[in-house]
């Protein structure tokens, strides 16, 4: 049975950081692209990063930049998101999602919350 | 960037069909995802790769793309249908994921 779990959501002050984490199991973790995909209470679906099986290729969506990176540990089973120089509008469930090949995110956790506030 | 257009909202009663569209230029020629999300509730594909299903997703959901509209269609609109349905793509000149704002399936 393939599980993603999140974890790592808290409150945090602008300018802040925090790492989010991804355990899995259920699956050959290190065959498979993963992301992380953010939505604000409300809004809708963004897409953050991109990670690729092997870790060589990375994407980021331009609203993260610079600011967070995206990073995964295969003996691990586990994806993770470093989040720098956080702003408000950064606040939002992130979502940890399983990708297949043709870019569908076929598995995905229940989130964890980031709220950054003064 | 990418823009996919979706309708807001759409309402309709029990046993109607739901066509929800997805509009992009030459969205035709890429594969597009589609995902179902009830409130407080992670996401689910419940189409990938235009018209594929995935196990467990009833027969009563189905994709379609061409030109510049790809259509989620759901045949006998049932309560538990109710939620917000997204369309999701991969593109390749900006290297970006794009989801669509979503739409929101009212069963009367």
């Amino acid at each position: 049975q393939v599980e993603v779990v999140e974890s790592g959501g808290d409150l945090v002050k602008p300018g802040g950081s925090l790492r989010l984490s991804c355990a899995t199991s259920g699956f050959t973790f290190n065959n498979y692209y993963m992301n992380w995909i953010r939505q604000t209470p409300g809004e809708g679906l963004e897409w953050v990063a991109f990670i690729s099986a092997t870790g060589s290729t990375i994407y980021y969506a331009d609203s993260v930049k610079g600011r967070f990176i995206i990073s995964r540990d295969d003996a691990q089973r586990s994806l993770y998101l470093q989040m720098d120089s956080l702003r408000g509008e950064d606040s939002a469930v992130y979502y940890c999602a399983r990708q297949k090949d043709s870019g569908a995110y076929d598995a995905w956790g229940q989130g964890t919350l980031v709220i950054v506030s003064s | 960037s990418y823009v996919l257009t979706q309708p807001p909202s759409l309402s309709l009663a029990p046993g109607q069909t739901a066509r929800i569209t997805c509009a992009g230029y030459n969205i035709g020629s890429i594969s597009v995802h589609w995902y179902q999300q009830k409130p407080g509730q992670a996401p689910v594909l419940v189409v990938h790769d235009n018209d594929g299903r995935p196990s467990g997703i009833p027969d009563r959901f189905a994709g379609s793309n061409s030109a510049n509209t790809a259509t989620l269609t759901i045949s006998g609109v049932e309560a538990g249908d109710e939620a917000d349905y997204y369309c999701q793509v991969w593109d390749s000149g900006s290297y970006h994921y794009v989801f669509g704002a979503g739409t929101k399936v009212t069963v009367l």
